[in-house]
């Protein structure tokens, strides 16, 4: 069964950094592009950040370029999201997703759990 | 950017329902569906405009190319009652969502 399980976030205060990581199971995780989707309370989603399954494309949502970094290990089966510089409006439920095609990025296919992240003084 | 379309609706069980979500630029038939109920993780339901997910039941279909997308359930089911967002993946990243539509009793 495919799992995504994430871990990392928590309350922070503005200015401040915070390190998201999302273990993968149950499939070829180095074969799959990944992402990160957030969702602020109330409001709809937001797709962050994405990347292919060898690192070479890697993308950002306008909001986020520049302050998040994503990165993952295929050695591991672990996908991260470095941010950094978090404002209040970085606050949200993120999601881990892992992509529906091998070797492509077309669509988010299976979502994590889920992790909080709340970004206040 | 993507624009969904009505925001709300109401519906009866058996109805037929249609959200519709127009792309700024041409984006070919890289669209894709996705419902969410609430307190849980979102679902896909179609991706490439028209392709049913697994396990997707059969009432849910997908439509449109270039910038005008429609996302069809044809006999509203009461675990239907969900919020819908398009997602467009052209040119791969970064990648945008609609606004949702919220589908009500």
């Amino acid at each position: 069964e495919v799992e995504l399980v994430e871990s990392g976030g928590g309350l922070v205060q503005p200015g401040r950094s915070l390190r998201l990581a999302c273990v993968a199971s149950g499939f070829n995780f180095d074969g799959y592009a990944m992402h990160w989707v957030r969702q602020g309370p109330g409001k709809g989603l937001e797709w962050v950040s994405g990347i292919s399954w060898n690192s070479n494309d890697i993308g950002y949502a306008d909001s986020v370029k520049g302050r998040f970094t994503i990165s993952r290990d295929n050695a591991k089966k672990s996908l991260y999201l470095h941010m950094s510089s978090l404002r209040p409006e970085d606050t949200a439920f993120y999601y881990c997703v892992k992509d529906i095609r091998e070797g492509d990025i077309a669509a988010l296919d299976v979502w994590g759990q889920g992790t909080t992240v709340t970004v206040s003084s | 950017q993507m624009t969904q379309s009505p925001s709300s609706l109401s519906a009866s069980v058996g109805d037929r329902v249609t959200i519709t979500c127009r792309a700024s630029q041409s984006i070919s038939s890289s669209l894709n569906w996705y419902q969410q109920t609430l307190g849980k993780a979102p679902k896909l339901l179609i991706y490439d405009a028209s392709t049913l997910q697994s396990g997707v039941p059969s009432r849910f279909s997908g439509s449109g190319s270039g910038t005008d997308f429609t996302l069809t359930i044809s006999s509203l089911q009461p675990e239907d009652f969900a919020t819908y967002y398009c997602q467009q993946s052209y040119g791969n990243l970064p990648w945008t969502f609609g606004q949702g539509t919220k589908v009500e009793i």
